[in-house]
């Protein structure tokens, strides 16, 4: 049973580069989240999605894109590369029922992306 | 948004139990309180979810009073392993969609 499973684990960029980080859930689940997390802070909402074909900003979307073409599929694209976005990257997906509740996420491994 | 307050850090032995209690003045009346437990290099990990009064699972328990202005993770007996950051996350569903909070968390360090 994978859960959600993110590649890679570990990518060190230059600055202005770009590059796609890959998230994969195989549980169903409607929704979907990227999040970023600087050291020693809590984790910040980039993107999420509540479905294929949908897919809105969260609290930090600048420099980042997002597409849902699929249920299972949730990359997130990196433009330009910046020191910035030197951080661990989380994908997470969760099933919420209409109306939502709020159930359990399940959390990816991370990706630490180093951008020099 | 329901802004949430928890202490940035717990000392605790073995054995112990724990009590983070995490406030959240302006809860609204569909919103649910979840708690998250995160290890270094890895990402959160659910640990229990509730809306009103109690909610016990094998893991923890789950306090909420009936004002719902706060709640408190009961950890019993805790072991080296439960060192880990603790978030207490207000999941607001006013929107129609469900989005994850998160803040600092509270960083729990179980001493031998």
């Amino acid at each position: 049973n994978a859960g959600v499973t993110q590649t890679p684990k570990f990518r060190i960029l230059k600055i202005g580069q770009s590059m796609t980080l890959q998230c994969t859930q195989d549980m169903n689940h409607n929704y979907m989240y990227w999040y970023r997390q600087d050291p020693g802070m809590g984790l910040k909402l980039i993107y999420y999605s509540v479905g294929a074909g949908i897919t809105d900003k969260g609290e930090v979307p600048n420099g980042y894109n997002v597409s849902r073409s699929t249920t299972e599929d949730f990359p997130l694209r990196l433009e330009l590369a910046a020191p910035s976005q030197t951080s661990v990257y989380f994908c997470a997906s969760s099933y919420n029922d209409d109306p939502p509740t709020g159930d359990q996420a399940f959390f990816g491994q991370g990706t630490r992306l180093t951008v020099v | 948004l329901a802004k949430t307050t928890q202490p940035i850090s717990m000392d605790s032995y073995e054995g112990q139990e724990v009590n983070i209690t995490c406030s959240h003045n302006n809860i609204a009346t569909n919103d649910y309180i979840t708690w998250y437990q995160q290890f270094p290099s890895q990402g959160p990990r659910f640990i229990i979810q509730g809306y009103k009064t109690k909610v016990t699972n094998e893991v923890a328990s789950l306090f909420i009073p009936a004002d719902r202005k706060s709640s408190t993770l009961s950890l019993p007996r805790v072991s080296l392993s439960d060192t880990a950051v603790y978030y207490c996350l207000v999941v607001s569903t006013d929107s129609g969609y469900s989005t994850l909070t998160f803040g600092k968390g509270t960083m729990l360090l179980v001493s031998p």
